[in-house]
């Protein structure tokens, strides 16, 4: 089938110690996004990519930066955590932006800070 | 800008029996597409249900279809029947076009279903 892999499903890091989270899509999708979920609260967009095209949220934070090396393959870098960066990461495809299409998730990648 | 605005925080629901969910938004666009997305407590959102702001008949979806009342800014979600497996937090979300491409989430409203 296809879908939206994100790994790990968990991750603990240490405060400061950068950390790479992982996203692939086998739905051949034009668009991927980043979102960050706090606990009971909606999603909120970090950035996303128009095919190679970087489009950053701005109140993203600097810490945070992506990379999408093909179609397939999206990555989230956190150059520096803080306690307030614990979450659940989601990474999303669609195929193309805008009302019409709708955003295909993966299961999250739920990220400790100690 | 967007905005969706879920009132119910919460809902405790008999199974077996029909729910509405409320969701109403804002936007100055012509042209907009409203989702539905269900999360269990594993994380991950699914999709359930898509209606666009100029299609005439409610959406439908197996168990799920959407009350789209375009002029009173509604598109609430039905789920009828409801079954244990339907209990999760529920997002009503929507994208527009021309910068509004992104999707606005509302805050959700959690759903228990009581057996």
């Amino acid at each position: 089938d296809a879908m939206v892999i994100q790994n790990p499903r968990y991750q603990v890091t240490q405060f400061g110690k950068p950390v790479t989270l992982s996203c692939s899509q086998t739905l051949n999708h034009n668009v991927m996004y980043w979102y960050q979920q706090k606990s009971s609260q909606a999603p909120k967009l970090l950035f996303h990519y128009y095919d190679k095209d970087f489009n950053n949220e701005a109140d993203t934070p600097d810490n945070f930066q992506s990379r999408r090396p093909n179609t397939s393959f999206c990555f989230l870098d956190i150059r520096s955590p803080g306690l307030g960066d614990a979450a659940m990461y989601l990474c999303a495809t669609s195929r193309d932006r805008g009302a019409g299409y709708e955003q295909y998730f993966g299961p999250g990648t739920r990220l400790t800070v100690t | 800008a967007q905005k969706i605005t879920q009132t119910q925080p919460g809902m405790f629901v008999q199974e077996k029996e029909a729910v509405t969910l409320d969701c109403t938004y804002d936007t100055s666009d012509q042209s907009y597409g409203l989702f539905w997305y269900k999360q269990p407590s594993s994380g991950e959102m699914i999709f359930l249900i898509y209606q666009g702001s100029y299609d005439e008949q409610n959406a439908t979806e197996g168990r799920y279809s959407l009350n789209f009342q375009k002029a009173r800014k509604s598109a609430n979600l039905v789920i009828s029947a409801s079954q244990l497996g339907d209990s999760a937090m529920y997002f009503c979300a929507m994208s527009g076009y021309f910068g509004n491409e992104k999707l606005t989430f509302g805050t959700g409203t959690r759903l228990t279903i009581i057996p």
